[in-house]
């Protein structure tokens, strides 16, 4: 079983819609959990990071983390085509800058 | 801000033949991680330098490949000789020693025919 999971999609949505990316993990030590944008061609580009439990905002992203259940959630509002990318989640453990990546998530946003 | 540099940006060589990578990190940045990026793939880190010193080389195939980092700025990562499966985008990316939030280059894509 890998430490992070990661539906690989792809995902089409029409612009507009709610995205809804998701990871689950399985290391119950993981504490820092971000999530990075790539798009064709160029590096992750850090999107959002959050430490331990709850909810983070950002314009039209939120992040969420549920340690409970070993989950992360991006949403992002009124997707835009600029918004077509690959989503990666990433988390790490405390004292630790190791980052453990998903497979990331092929979104499309179709005008 | 300057990013993370990295070249080339792409590489073509055939098995067998070597190949080397460079990076120069955002300035200040102690730590600087490399990643290899297979396709379809998150990223997998390959080596962690902090300053100078290596932090975390336990998934560096040290048979063939070989990094440094001098003077705790610039790094190059070395593959020697090249195999197929080594065929993936390796990128550069540092920090700040503390929380993990790294700051990724564009990537080298290494083709081995």
């Amino acid at each position: 079983q890998k430490e992070v999971e990661q539906d690989p999609g792809p995902l089409s949505v029409p612009e507009g819609a709610i995205v809804s990316l998701n990871c689950t993990y399985s290391n119950s030590a993981f504490q820092y959990f971000m999530w990075y944008r790539q798009y064709s061609r160029k590096g992750p580009e850090l999107l959002m990071y959050t430490y331990s439990s709850g909810n983070k905002e950002d314009g039209r992203f939120t992040a969420q983390v549920d340690k409970s259940s070993k989950y992360i959630s991006l949403f992002i509002r009124d997707s835009q085509p600029s918004d077509s990318a690959t989503y990666l989640c990433a988390m790490s453990d405390f004292g630790n800058e190791k980052l453990t990546f998903g497979t990331g998530t092929r979104l499309t946003i179709i005008p | 801000e300057a990013g993370v540099a990295q070249s080339p940006r792409y590489k073509i060589i055939e098995k067998r033949q070597s190949v080397a990578f460079w990076c120069n990190p955002i300035s200040g940045h102690a730590t600087l991680y490399w990643y290899q990026q297979i396709l379809g793939q998150g990223p997998k880190l390959l080596i962690q330098f902090q300053n100078n010193g290596v932090v975390d080389d336990s998934q560096l195939p040290k048979d063939r490949f070989s990094a440094e980092r001098l003077k705790g700025v610039d790094s190059t990562l070395k593959i020697q000789p090249a195999k197929l499966e080594d065929s993936a985008v390796y990128l550069c990316a540092s920090s700040l020693v503390g929380p993990p939030r790294q700051f990724f280059g564009p990537g080298t894509r290494l083709t081995v025919l």
